[in-house]
């Protein structure tokens, strides 16, 4: 069975940093582009970023730009968002998707002191 | 940057009848690289239709899509009870994805 696996959320401090994982199992993943998007609390949905199956080509919205840097480990088949200067606004839940066929179930993060 | 705008906010229809929803974008969308999902609560979106009007793997007949350009259109031609959920529409293709604000289709 084809699955995205997110892992990693939790409770920061405004101004910290957390480092969100997605494994993937059942496909063969170093072939697939994967994304971040997220949601926040009774919000709609919000593209963050996307990474190439190699990793060369990477894009990030504008609202994350310079404090999420996406990566990935094919011979781990996972994928990573680390995520810095973390503010109130970025609580969300946080889904990892390849090409956005297969969405993982999605890890919260929420930012408060 | 492309905005993509649906409507109506909110869809209230019976079981049984046709749902037309509608996704404009400010830009023309190249390629008609426009995508619909499906979310209902507590899960994860669901790919519907990409390219404008491919349905993905899986998706029921009475789901289908249409436009180009500037202006797109998500039908379900006859609303079976677990159709209740958010749509939203999906510029995808480029360095800048974008979604819709979502349409919520209710049950009356």
């Amino acid at each position: 069975e084809e699955q995205l696996v997110e892992s990693g959320g939790g409770l920061v401090q405004p101004g910290g940093s957390l480092r969100l994982s997605c494994a993937a199992s059942g496909f063969t993943f170093s072939n697939y582009e994967m994304n971040w998007v997220r949601q926040a609390p009774g919000k709609g949905l919000e593209w963050l970023s996307y990474i190439s199956s190699g990793g060369a080509a990477i894009h990030y919205a504008d609202s994350v730009k310079g404090r999420f840097t996406i990566s990935r480990d094919n011979t781990k088949n996972s994928l990573y968002l680390q995520m810095n200067s973390l503010r109130a606004e970025d609580t969300a839940i946080y889904y990892c998707a390849r090409r956005f066929d297969l969405w993982g179930q999605g890890t919260m993060v929420t930012i408060s002191s | 940057e492309i905005v993509l705008t649906q409507s109506p906010g909110t869809l209230s229809l019976f079981p049984g009848e046709r749902a037309t929803l509608s996704c404009r974008a400010s830009q023309t969308v190249s390629n008609n690289y426009l995508a619909w999902y499906q979310q209902k609560p507590g899960q994860a979106p669901r790919l519907l239709i990409y390219g404008a009007s491919s349905r993905a793997a899986g998706i029921p007949e009475r789901f289908s899509g249409s436009g180009s350009g500037t202006d797109f259109t998500l039908t379900i031609s006859r609303l079976e009870p677990e159709d209740f959920a958010v749509y939203y529409c999906q510029r995808y293709g480029t360095s800048l994805i974008t979604f819709g604000q979502g349409t919520r289709l209710d049950i009356k």
